[in-house]
């Protein structure tokens, strides 16, 4: 069963908008992690953000925040003031807890393209 | 600081062809990680390691096999390429399973023609 689901294939901006991307996810563990992570054309894996599942306050990292939606499972990263360099892949994954060896599962991604 | 390194960043094989994609760590992360990227898709796990010695399948394992004899190193072995192995891989550590980020290595491109 696929555990996390990006439901935009590809998404456009005007620049110095905000946009949201969206990410849902399927666990039945209480305790686990969401990640963003952004892929530039160049290929490297670049980590944005973090929200561990027992936080109560949503993670913000500069113009980078994560709309936190525990009962909907949801965990969409909102992008502020979007910026031409923000043209990327993005990628939400999850890591459950220990016993499964920590391992970080990806959803298919969402391609942002911000025009200028 | 290095971080992850792999080698090779490129590389063509031929069908049945084998080879072993180098990793290695410099920040004493105990947990290591094998992905493959094909295009336009996402990562998907193909073997990883919570230790020295311990090792396990992911979602994508067939046709590779991994080895942990060492805390910095996790070198993936394809044996017998075939055109489906061609893909983008990465490798990926963290220091523990559970609260922190992965970090990953700049990733291998690898062709079977």
């Amino acid at each position: 069963a696929q555990k996390i689901t990006q439901t935009q294939p590809g998404m456009f901006v005007q620049e110095k908008e905000a946009v949201t991307l969206d990410c849902t996810y399927d666990t039945s563990d209480q305790s686990y992690g969401l990640f963003w992570y952004k892929q530039p054309s160049s290929g490297e894996m670049i980590f944005l953000i973090y929200q561990g599942s027992y936080d109560e306050q949503n993670a913000t990292e500069g113009r980078y925040s994560l709309n936190f939606q525990k009962a909907r499972k949801s965990a969409n990263l909102v992008i502020s003031a979007s910026q031409l360099g923000d043209s990327a892949m993005y990628f939400c994954a999850m890591r459950e807890g220990n016993n499964q060896g920590g391992k970080l599962i990806f959803g298919q991604g969402t391609e942002l393209s911000v025009k200028p | 600081n290095a971080g992850v390194t792999q080698t090779p960043k490129f590389r063509i094989l031929k069908i049945g062809q084998s080879m072993t994609l180098q990793c290695t760590q410099d920040m004493n992360h105990n947990y290591m990680y094998w992905y493959r990227q094909d295009p336009g898709m996402g990562l998907k796990l193909i073997y990883y390691s919570v230790g020295a010695g311990i090792t396990d399948k992911g979602e994508v394992p067939n046709g590779y096999n991994v080895s942990r004899s060492t805390t910095e190193d996790f070198p993936l072995r394809l044996e017998l390429a075939a055109p489906s192995q061609t893909s983008v891989y990465f490798c990926a550590s963290s220091r523990t399973g559970m609260n922190e980020k992965l970090f990953f290595g700049s990733g291998t491109q690898l062709s079977v023609l």
